[in-house]
């Protein structure tokens, strides 16, 4: 596709809940990655793919949060049990290679009430 | 550990003014320094980078200048408009065998009056 695309735009989860975050990158990328956007704050790197593997996943905040990408296109963030700390925006990102500009999606904002 | 700090949180300059964002790094790995611009509602887009082998970067009315030695770098945005109105992030990452994870800045709201 032209962009990087983010599904659902919006999600509002009870706590305790389970979610999926979708993200499809551009075409042909091979590098994604997963930030977290927390309200007046930068982004929060949590995942790195380089094809279907993840090479580095420091970032994941504990055992709650998975992420897969199993073709190595598109990714699918999980995150078990809501906890209302949870709520943010969860940005998605690719690029043609690790060390190359990323384009970002405009994110999954979501709200656990 | 706050590595990339981002200095003013927020700045007002009038139409045709220069804006000017400064960040400090503490990682001497980061060798790649990117600047984002994010519109509410829509992720972080690249604006400009640069690589610490040159003191100075220029694209259009923004300019990057670097300064290695006191680990500081920032963003000049000449002639400043309103559609320029947005949240400005540095950003950092390690070259080498890196992949390009970034941190980022705590973000700069510029507001520019028309």
């Amino acid at each position: 596709g032209a962009g990087v695309s983010q599904t659902p735009s919006n999600k509002v989860t009870e706590k305790g809940k389970y979610v999926e975050l979708r993200c499809d990158p551009i075409s042909g990328h091979t590098a994604l990655y997963w930030y977290r956007q927390s309200l007046g704050q930068g982004p929060e790197f949590l995942i790195y793919f380089q094809g279907t593997g993840a090479a580095d996943d420091s970032g994941l905040p504990n055992d709650r949060f998975f992420a897969v990408r199993p073709e190595g296109s598109v990714s699918t963030l999980k995150i078990q049990r809501t906890e209302r700390g949870d709520s943010a925006v969860y940005l998605c990102a690719s690029s043609p290679s690790p060390n190359y500009g990323y384009t970002f999606g405009s994110g999954t904002r979501l709200t656990v009430v | 550990q706050q590595q990339v700090k981002q200095s003013p949180q927020s700045l007002i300059v009038q139409k045709g003014g220069i804006s000017i964002i400064n960040c400090a790094y503490e990682n001497t790995a980061f060798d790649y320094f990117p600047w984002y611009q994010q519109f509410p509602g829509k992720g972080p887009a690249l604006l400009i980078a640069i690589r610490p082998d040159v003191s100075e970067k220029k694209e259009g009315r923004f300019t990057i200048s670097f300064n290695k030695s006191a680990k500081q770098f920032s963003l000049h945005i000449m002639d400043s408009q309103p559609g320029d109105s947005a949240t400005y992030f540095c950003a950092a990452s390690e070259g080498g065998t890196s992949y390009g994870k970034l941190t980022f800045g705590q973000g700069t709201i510029l507001t520019v009056h028309p």
